[in-house]
């Protein structure tokens, strides 16, 4: 197993535009979480999903972003009519359970909208 | 006010220094997580904690529930050590980060 991969690495798009992105994340692992980290700050917790089912969304998710998990393995994210506002590195990360020392992050998809 | 506050926000050592990052919360928690961010921006989970201390080679986690705060320590730190460290808790199905705190150690 390689880990959590995230694809795209980058995305560039125009504001206005839809994107969306996908997590793989390790393949024995039963949650997967998304987090958004801007410039100089923390992440920033956005979802997460125990198999399937997304069980918690931040108060602060926008209705443009929705994510998915449709057969419990790999996660996609979508941001639709994208901001400026929204550029920042989307990161996943995967554990087994509520993770103990078990969480593995991907390397992000850097988003920036022009 | 941030439900997560980390000190100090930037820390220079000398290689070998003992070091300490200090991470208070105003939430109630389920679990407290350290994390490293290295320059390239991958993330790696050093610690999950709910309660006293654990150590993983180098490290060392402690957290005091009732004080709401948590320690990060660093023993015969390394150029390797140079990182962002951050920490994170776990309230109510949601999750609070610190804006970390940046280590710099200094051969």
């Amino acid at each position: 197993d390689t880990g959590v991969s995230q694809n795209p690495r980058h995305k560039i798009t125009k504001r206005g535009q839809n994107v969306t992105f996908r997590c793989d994340p390790i393949s024995e692992h039963n949650r997967l979480y998304w987090y958004r980290q801007t410039l100089g700050q923390g992440p920033e917790f956005l979802t997460y999903f125990q198999n399937e089912a997304q069980l918690e969304k931040s108060r602060l998710l926008s209705d443009r972003f929705s994510a998915e998990r449709p057969k419990g393995s790999f996660s996609t994210l979508e941001i639709q009519r994208t901001e400026q506002g929204d550029s920042a590195m989307y990161l996943c990360a995967s554990s087994l359970g509520q993770g103990g020392r078990g969480y593995t992050f991907g390397s992000g998809t850097r988003l920036t909208v022009v | 006010k941030n439900e997560v506050e980390q000190s100090p926000q930037n820390l220079t050592a000398q290689e070998g220094e003992f070091i300490t990052i200090n991470c208070s919360y105003s939430v109630g928690i389920s679990a407290l997580h350290w994390l490293q961010q290295h320059p390239g921006g991958g993330i790696v989970s050093l610690f999950m904690l709910s309660s006293g201390k654990k150590k993983h080679g180098r490290l060392i986690a402690t957290i005091n529930i009732q004080e709401k705060h948590s320690s990060l320590h660093i023993t015969a730190s390394h150029p390797r050590d140079s990182a962002v460290y951050i920490c994170a808790v776990r309230s109510d199905n949601q999750f609070y980060f610190g804006t970390g705190t940046s280590l710099t150690v200094i051969p």
